[in-house]
C-alpha cells in the first residue's frame, strides 16, 4: 500500500514566523510530487509540482525542496501572514500501476495576527 | 490547464434521498476523478471515471452507493444514493496528469 505522510498534522504560528512542513512518500516508482494549498470553501490551489531529485521551487514567500532518493519534500513559508492560513496538501504521482495522485492528510496552518 | 464547473456548491439533504453532483470540463479529458473529504480527513478517492467504460471504484466504495456517469469527454456526474449523515462531506471532481491537477469548486453536502 502506497502511503504519503505529512507532518505536523496542524500548526499554529504567529504572524511573521517562518515555518516548514514535511511530506514523506515512497521513493520507488516516483514520477512527481505536488503541493497544494486548500482553503475552506475553495478548491485546492496548485503551489508546486516537482519531478527531479534536488528540485527547489519558489513562489513569493513559499518554497519547496525535493529529495526523491530518501522520499521527502519540505515546504517552507517565510514570514507567515494570516492569509497563509490553510491546509497544505502534498500528493505523489505513482509511476507504477496506480497512475493516480496519492494524497497525504495535509498540514493545517493557522497564522495568528 | 482545465477549468471545471461543479454544481451544486452545497446542499442539505434528507436521509434516504439521493443527490447528483455534476462536473463540466472546458476541454476533453480521458479520466475524471471523484473525491470526498470527510471532516478531519484528507482527500479520499472514490472512483475514476473513463468515458465509454464503467468507473473504477476504490476499496470501500461501490457502484450502487456512488453511481457515476461519463457520457462524453467533458462531463461526469456522481450520485450519492440513499444518503445517511455519514455521507456528509465535501465532494470534489478532478482532472489530473502526472504534473497537473485541477479541481471543481467542491460540493458541500450535509445530510440531516
Amino acid at each position: 500500500i502506497l502511503n504519503v505522510e505529512q507532518s505536523p498534522q496542524s500548526l499554529h504560528v504567529q504572524e511573521g514566523d517562518s515555518t516548514n512542513f514535511t511530506c514523506s512518500f515512497p521513493s520507488s516508482n516516483f514520477y512527481a510530487l505536488h503541493w497544494y494549498r486548500w482553503e475552506t470553501a475553495k478548491s485546492p490551489e496548485a503551489l508546486f509540482v516537482m519531478t527531479l531529485n534536488g528540485d527547489e521551487k519558489k513562489k513569493g514567500r513559499i518554497s519547496a525542496t525535493l529529495n526523491t532518493k530518501e522520499g521527502y519534500s519540505y515546504l517552507y513559508i517565510k514570514g507567515s501572514q494570516p492569509e497563509d492560513s490553510a491546509t497544505y496538501l502534498c500528493a505523489f504521482w505513482d509511476a507504477g500501476n496506480n497512475r493516480k495522485l496519492i494524497w497525504g492528510l495535509g498540514t493545517s496552518l493557522a497564522v495568528n495576527p | 490547464s482545465a477549468v471545471i464547473s461543479q454544481k451544486p456548491s452545497r446542499d442539505i439533504c434528507q436521509r434516504g434521498t439521493s443527490l447528483t453532483i455534476q462536473c463540466q470540463v472546458d476541454s476533453q479529458v480521458t479520466m475524471m476523478f471523484w473525491y470526498r473529504q470527510q471532516p478531519g480527513q484528507s482527500l479520499t478517492l472514490i472512483a475514476t471515471a473513463n468515458q465509454g467504460s464503467e468507473a473504477t471504484y476504490e476499496s470501500g466504495f461501490v457502484i450502487d452507493k456512488f453511481p457515476i456517469s461519463r457520457p462524453n469527454l467533458t462531463f461526469s456526474t456522481l450520485t450519492v444514493s440513499n444518503m445517511s449523515p455519514e455521507d456528509s462531506s465535501i465532494y470534489l471532481c478532478s482532472v489530473q496528469t502526472p504534473t497537473e491537477a485541477f479541481f471543481g469548486q467542491g460540493t458541500r453536502l450535509t445530510v440531516v
